[in-house]
């Protein structure tokens, strides 16, 4: 069975420091899609990247970057220099032909 | 653009009583995927449905049920209910399959008594 470990329970910073959150997979699909969402404290869990398994090119997006290895199957999350509205948790997830699969998420707490 | 739409908001059941929570997609979406999601175990897949057809299903019991409807809006039952169904259900809809960006609704939010 497939399965999306994040370790990482809670983590708390304060502003302007860099945080990465860390996914690990597992399946044995070859073809698979690995995703972050972010739920904020509204709720509405919100899309951040999507990453194919024949993809393996790390991307930034601003202050966000992920980096994707399949060596060690691992799809890590860095926010570089925090802000407060970082805070809310952040689910890696992981797409493959018959199963959808959420690690149990990361909650991020930025303070000011 | 309307985002995923979520209804009702909140429901109270008792034990034993069925449920039926809505959702309608972004316009154009054609797949709606059921979530639950609850602080023990997480967010849970329940199904996948894609032009009417249920593509994928989690390990649910049979007590979860879905459908979806020609214009892609979706409904998901829950018979028998039992207390441990208390959770935030939530609805993700995307242009194609769910292994590309799903866009989340709000959630229902299920207690049971």
């Amino acid at each position: 069975a497939q399965k999306v470990t994040q370790a990482q329970t809670e983590i708390s910073v304060v502003e302007k420091e860099d945080v990465t959150l860390d996914c690990v997979y597992e399946t044995r699909d070859t073809t698979y899609y690995l995703f972050w969402y972010k739920q904020p404290p509204s709720g509405e869990l919100v899309f951040l990247i999507r990453r194919n398994s024949f993809d393996e090119q790390n991307e930034i997006s601003g202050r966000y970057s992920w980096n994707f290895q399949k060596s060690t199957s691992s799809f890590n999350f860095t926010i570089t220099a925090s802000l407060v509205v970082d805070s809310g948790v952040y689910f890696c997830a992981l797409s493959s032909v018959n199963d959808m699969r959420f690690g149990a998420g990361t909650r991020l707490t930025v303070k000011p | 653009k309307a985002g995923v739409t979520q209804t009702p908001r909140y429901l109270i059941k008792t034990r034993g009583q069925q449920v039926t929570l809505s959702c309608s997609p972004i316009s154009g979406h054609r797949s709606v995927s059921w979530y639950q999601q609850t602080p023990g175990q997480g967010l849970q897949f329940l199904f996948e449905y894609f032009s009417e057809t249920q593509r994928n299903k989690g390990n649910f019991p049979g007590r979860f049920s879905g459908r979806q409807f020609s214009n892609s809006r979706s409904e998901m039952n829950v018979s028998t209910l039992e207390l441990g169904d208390s959770a935030l259900y939530l609805c993700a809809s995307s242009e194609g399959y769910s292994n590309q960006p799903q866009h989340f609704g709000d959630g229902t939010r299920l207690s049971i008594l």
